[in-house]
């Protein structure tokens, strides 16, 4: 039973490009979220898609969107890249509204804006 | 809304003792309750979560955690630490419709 499959694993990117990070949830699961984890930091929430649409936002500016798929697949874009925006990138699936049910996280990708 | 403090940023033990990470949370509804571990470069994956069921739950590789709702806790311990314990613990809570709210983790360094 495939896990939680990030891509890619490592990007680097210039300030002011912008990105896009993909997900495939753990089978079974409807809901994805996307977490950015700054070096020593605890992973902070950015948003979560459910029947593709946004269900949640954590406090990221508008340069942060995502999409889900019908396959329940997702993607998290973000424009106009900025230094800060360096960070571990992890994708965590579940079940909608279930979440005593676990959160299963992908390795995550290591983005590096230079 | 939910948080979660996690006291100690490193905590260094000698192999085959005690392990203790402290975790404390904030909920204005009942919580549920979870301790990830993450490796050097790797993801998050799931020690253990407490769901409502028995306050006291076992995880994977030996650790457990028992939920304490007059303390607000939900520690998490090892009676024994093996040198392949050495990562990064993150405590997190959820009211299940939400979103995990992370604390800050704590480095387990453990020497032989």
């Amino acid at each position: 039973d495939a896990g939680v499959t990030q891509s890619p694993t490592h990007l680097i990117k210039t300030r002011g490009q912008q990105v896009t990070l993909r997900c495939s949830p753990k089978s079974g699961h409807d809901t994805v979220s996307w977490y950015q984890q700054a070096l020593g930091q605890g992973p902070q929430f950015i948003f979560q898609y459910y029947e593709e649409e946004e269900r949640q936002r954590g406090n990221f500016p508008d340069r942060f969107s995502g999409h889900q798929f019908p396959n329940y697949s997702s993607e998290l874009n973000v424009n106009a890249l900025l230094l800060g925006d360096s960070a571990l990138y992890l994708c965590a699936s579940s079940l909608y509204r279930q979440g005593e049910y676990g959160y299963t996280f992908g390795s995550g990708t290591r983005l590096t804006v230079v | 809304a939910q948080s979660v403090t996690q006291l100690g940023s490193h905590v260094s033990v000698s192999e085959g003792a005690l392990v203790l990470l402290r975790c404390n949370y904030s909920s204005s509804v009942p919580p549920y309750l979870f301790w990830y571990v993450q490796y050097p470069n790797q993801g998050l994956q799931l020690l253990l979560k407490y769901t409502s069921a028995a306050t006291l739950v076992k995880g994977i590789n030996g650790f457990e955690a028992e939920f304490k709702k007059s303390e607000t806790s939900f520690h998490l311990t090892k009676p024994s630490a093996h040198m392949s314990d050495a990562a990064e613990y993150f405590c997190a809570v959820s009211d299940g419709f939400q979103k995990l709210v992370f604390g800050t983790g704590t480095r387990l360094l453990v020497s032989p």
